[in-house]
């Protein structure tokens, strides 16, 4: 089954500097995407990463505060900007794949971020 | 935008009891999902529906996609202890692989010995 990874795990980071978040996919997928997911809350879609071209933001997000990579099939990257406390969630990879006899969405641990 | 709500927001069972949730839209859905989320971790998906009407079980989960297409059902039966966490729906209006999901609110389990 594929598997989806991310790095790191959880960080801590002070208010005004930036976090970049790996994604790695053990197969080529041509869907990725990234939520958010604050505290107690559920899963917001932040934007669709495309291999090739630039990312499909959702509304109330922009890529100045989260630009996003996405070098080849296998992986991507999401990077939170200028960060506040605001910004504290766990940020969610997601990709459609086939696993477990579906094609589906799947989703990564996570990595949870704390903004001092 | 699209809402899911779920109901209910949480609950507290005894294990060995049946466990009831349930998802509802304002608009319809051609692809439901139901995941599961263990604190610290991404969600795992329990089951995919993609036909109105569908009833489908994975174990002792079974769910169901509405005939309306605005609501779905999850029916936990015989309740355990790793069956605590929070459970999401999941919506998917078009079949296409580009077509987003929308979460749910999600249901929080909770069992007791």
């Amino acid at each position: 089954s594929a598997v989806i990874s991310q790095k790191p795990s959880r960080d801590i980071c002070q208010r005004g500097t930036s976090l970049t978040i790996q994604c790695q996919v053990d197969s080529q997928v041509t869907m990725m995407f990234w939520y958010r997911q604050q505290p107690g809350q559920s899963l917001t879609l932040i934007a669709t990463a495309n291999q090739g071209s630039e990312a499909t933001y959702e509304s109330g997000f922009v890529i100045d505060k989260f630009p996003i990579s996405r070098p080849n099939l296998t992986f991507s990257t999401l990077t939170v900007s200028n960060m506040s406390p605001e910004d504290s969630s766990i940020y969610l990879c997601s990709a459609r794949l086939r696993r477990e006899g579906w094609v589906e969405q799947f989703f990564g641990p996570g990595t949870r971020l704390t903004v001092l | 935008g699209q809402q899911l709500n779920q109901s209910p927001q949480s609950m507290f069972i005894q294990e060995g009891e049946d466990v009831s949730m349930n998802c509802t839209s304002s608009s319809i859905f051609n692809t439901w999902l139901w995941y599961k989320q263990d604190p610290g971790e991404g969600p795992v998906l329990l089951i995919a529906l993609y036909k109105a009407g569908e009833l489908t079980s994975n174990g002792r989960l079974t769910a169901q996609f509405g005939i309306t297409r605005k609501d779905s059902f999850l029916n936990i039966s015989a309740s355990i202890p790793s069956d605590v966490g929070i459970y999401f729906c999941a919506g998917r209006e078009n079949t296409g692989t580009a077509s987003k999901l929308t979460f749910g609110t999600g249901t929080r389990l909770q069992v007791t010995l």
